[in-house]
């Protein structure tokens, strides 16, 4: 697609439900990363995806967080047993590392999860 | 961590350029220094990027010092939609890997 498209946009969810965030990258982007962004704060790194394996996963917050990449291309966030302090924006960005066009993180815009 | 640092905030009038500083103090020698910004409730945006040589594009300028520990990005004639979060980081070109961003420059444009 011409950007990097994230669904849903909006989600609220009680405390102790699990939620799927998906990440549509940009087409042929082989890298692809996860960040989160609470209320007022900066950028904090999740998980680094090349292909469908993830090299980096020091981000992950704890074992209720998981994320895959199938063929690719799409990616899923999925927190698991959701609490209070998963709130925030999830961020989805993808770059192509080489080649014509490469080097230039493109990000979507952001999935915004609300644990009641 | 990141391996940038700047200023938590920063002003500047309507028109006038705005110079957001930047170190990096211990970049690698194939480390490109990247610039993004977020203006309120979107997703970071690409700005410019460069190695040694200053660079300019439609939206900005990168200065970048000569011995690369720290550079500056200049907004020319900077209006109320440039108010926004101003991120700096250092990226190995054409490689993959983790990349961190600090808590970057929150720039208010004032009328």
């Amino acid at each position: 697609g011409a950007g990097v498209s994230q669904s849903p946009s909006n989600k609220v969810t009680e405390k102790g439900k699990d939620v799927e965030l998906r990440c549509d990258p940009i087409s042929g982007h082989t890298a692809l990363y996860w960040y989160r962004q609470s209320l007022g704060q900066g950028l904090e790194f999740l998980i680094y995806f090349q292909g469908n394996s993830a090299p980096d996963k020091s981000g992950l917050p704890s074992d209720r967080f998981s994320a895959e990449r199938t063929g690719g291309s799409v990616s899923t966030l999925t927190i698991q047993r959701t609490q209070q302090e998963d709130s925030a924006v999830y961020l989805c960005a993808s770059i192509l590392p080489q080649g014509p066009g490469a080097n230039v993180l493109t990000f979507g815009a952001g999935s915004r999860l609300t644990v009641l | 961590d990141a391996k940038t640092t700047q200023p938590t905030s920063m002003d500047c009038a309507e028109g006038r350029a705005a110079n957001l500083p930047c170190n990096h103090s211990t970049i690698s020698g194939n480390e490109y220094v990247y610039w993004y910004r977020q203006i309120h409730s979107q997703g970071p945006q690409y700005i410019i990027h460069g190695l040694k040589n200053n660079e300019t594009n439609e939206m900005a300028s990168l200065i970048i010092t000569e011995d690369r520990k720290s550079s500056t990005l200049i907004l020319p004639h900077a209006t109320l939609r440039d108010t926004a979060v101003y991120y700096c980081i250092v990226r190995v070109y054409n490689q993959g890997g983790k990349l961190i961003f600090g808590q970057g420059t929150e720039l208010s444009v004032k009328p």
